[in-house]
């Protein structure tokens, strides 16, 4: 079953533009992941942040998370054309040799040059 | 590009085959995690394998099987094919301790 939602499902902006993705959980995380697949490929590890922790920065990445709301932003400012794949929220349940990650449904962002 | 590789890239198998795929885990990485994404949606947790066993499973049904290898390398196995079992298999693995998981570039599976 899909642990996170994410919002929008699909996003349209212009080079340059900020995109901001959200997500949303039901059930208390370890940490809170951010995932982009670029055309139905492989997923590469973008940002993760610990339920600890409220914001997150990489780059042009900003990632922030608010547990009491169950929820989570990716913000990626300046975008390019090549930003466009889907982006997809993950939780992660516990930790060590017992431990797995739910994916949400994904955003897909499309920017236009 | 990570360092876990998949084998075959594309896969076409009639409903009620079998198929065997494969997986090279991050040199380092000593768990292996599967996982199977449906088109347009996120990719749902199969299980995962640490020291050569079973160590956490997803809602699969036992036909969905899986092994690791010493070398930390794995296969997935999936009996009697069923059309919904056509997706995207993605392998990701981690070394123990580690949160973020590192992916395969996945094997397409149609089932006909």
């Amino acid at each position: 079953s899909q642990q996170g939602e994410e919002d929008p499902q699909a996003l349209s902006i212009q080079e340059g533009e900020n995109a901001t993705m959200n997500c949303s959980y039901k059930t208390s995380i370890n940490n809170l992941q951010w995932y982009r697949q670029n055309s139905g490929r492989g997923l590469v590890h973008l940002i993760l942040i610990r339920s600890n922790e409220r914001e997150k920065h990489s780059g042009r990445l900003r990632v922030t998370l608010d547990t009491s709301k169950k929820s989570s932003s990716l913000l990626i400012t300046a975008s390019r054309a090549a930003d466009t794949a889907s982006y997809f929220c993950a939780t992660g349940s516990r930790g060590g040799s017992n431990y797995k990650l739910t994916f949400g449904k994904g955003t897909l962002l499309t920017v236009n040059p | 590009e990570t360092g876990v590789t998949q084998s075959p890239t594309h896969l076409i198998k009639t409903r009620g085959q079998q198929v065997t795929l494969r997986c090279s885990s991050q040199s380092g990485h000593n768990t292996v995690s599967w996982y199977q994404q449906a088109l347009g949606q996120g990719p749902q947790f199969i299980f995962q394998y640490y020291r050569e066993e079973e160590n956490g499973r997803g809602n699969f049904p036992p036909r969905f099987s899986g092994l690791q290898f010493p070398n930390y390398s794995s296969e997935l196995n999936v009996n009697a094919l069923e059309l919904d079992d056509s997706a995207l298999y993605l392998c990701a693995s981690r070394s123990l301790g580690g949160l973020e998981q590192y992916f395969g570039p996945g094997t397409r599976l149609t089932v006909t």
